[in-house]
């Protein structure tokens, strides 16, 4: 595609729910992140994958959250039992090798509401 | 680990103002530095990045921004600034892979027409 995708671009759920979040990347991008960004925070780094490595998840606030991403490109992020602190804009970006060298190119974001 | 700090949450200029958005980051070793732009309703962009070479690199839509490894600072400018301007400004410190990828708090820059 053109661009990173994301989708949904809004979620509204209840307390205790779970919810998934997709991202897909630019084509032939092999490197992928999830940011999370608050109201009035910059973006909080959550997950990092490059390409078959093991993921950076040294970001995840606690293990209600989990990532994975399927055959190196779409990616999903899961918030178990939501709570609403989690409410946020969920960022993905990709980049072409995720060198310390590269640009990241940024989806439109999921705004997700924990009622 | 780094952090990165901007020094203006909110900024408002008129038209035609002189712009400079701090940008300090604490990091001992080489950088690679970054100012992302967020327009209103749209996605984070690069606005202009430094690697090596030149501190004074140039981005789009006229903004510039210089590197000053001294103050660990790398501040945006732009010398006259317009209303299409407003925006999210972000500043970020790259000195990895991963979570070595660390973004500012972010400066809204509102301009009145």
């Amino acid at each position: 595609g053109a661009g990173v995708s994301q989708s949904p671009s809004n979620k509204v759920t209840e307390k205790g729910k779970d919810v998934e979040l997709r991202c897909d990347p630019i084509s032939g991008h092999t490197a992928l992140y999830w940011y999370r960004q608050s109201l009035g925070q910059g973006l909080e780094f959550l997950i990092y994958f490059q390409g078959n490595s093991a993921p950076d998840k040294s970001g995840l606030p606690s293990d209600r959250f989990s990532a994975e991403r399927t055959g190196g490109s779409v990616s999903t992020l899961t918030i178990q039992r939501t709570q609403q602190e989690d409410s946020a804009v969920y960022l993905c970006a990709s980049s072409f090798s995720g060198t310390d060298l590269e640009t990241q190119y940024f989806g439109p974001g999921t705004r997700l509401l924990v009622l | 680990a780094q952090s990165v700090s901007q020094h203006n949450h909110h900024v408002i200029l008129s038209e035609a103002a002189s712009l400079e958005l701090g940008c300090n980051y604490s990091y001992g070793g080489t950088v690679n530095l970054f100012w992302y732009v967020q327009y209103p309703g749209q996605h984070l962009q690069l606005l202009l990045k430094y690697f090596s070479g030149d501190p004074l690199v140039k981005g789009i839509k006229g903004f510039e921004a210089e590197f000053i490894k001294s103050k660990f600072s790398f501040n945006l400018r732009k010398p006259s600034v317009q209303w299409s301007d407003t925006a999210e400004y972000f500043c970020a410190v790259n000195t990895g892979y991963g979570q070595n990828f660390v973004f500012g708090p972010g400066t809204r820059l509102s301009v009145l027409p």
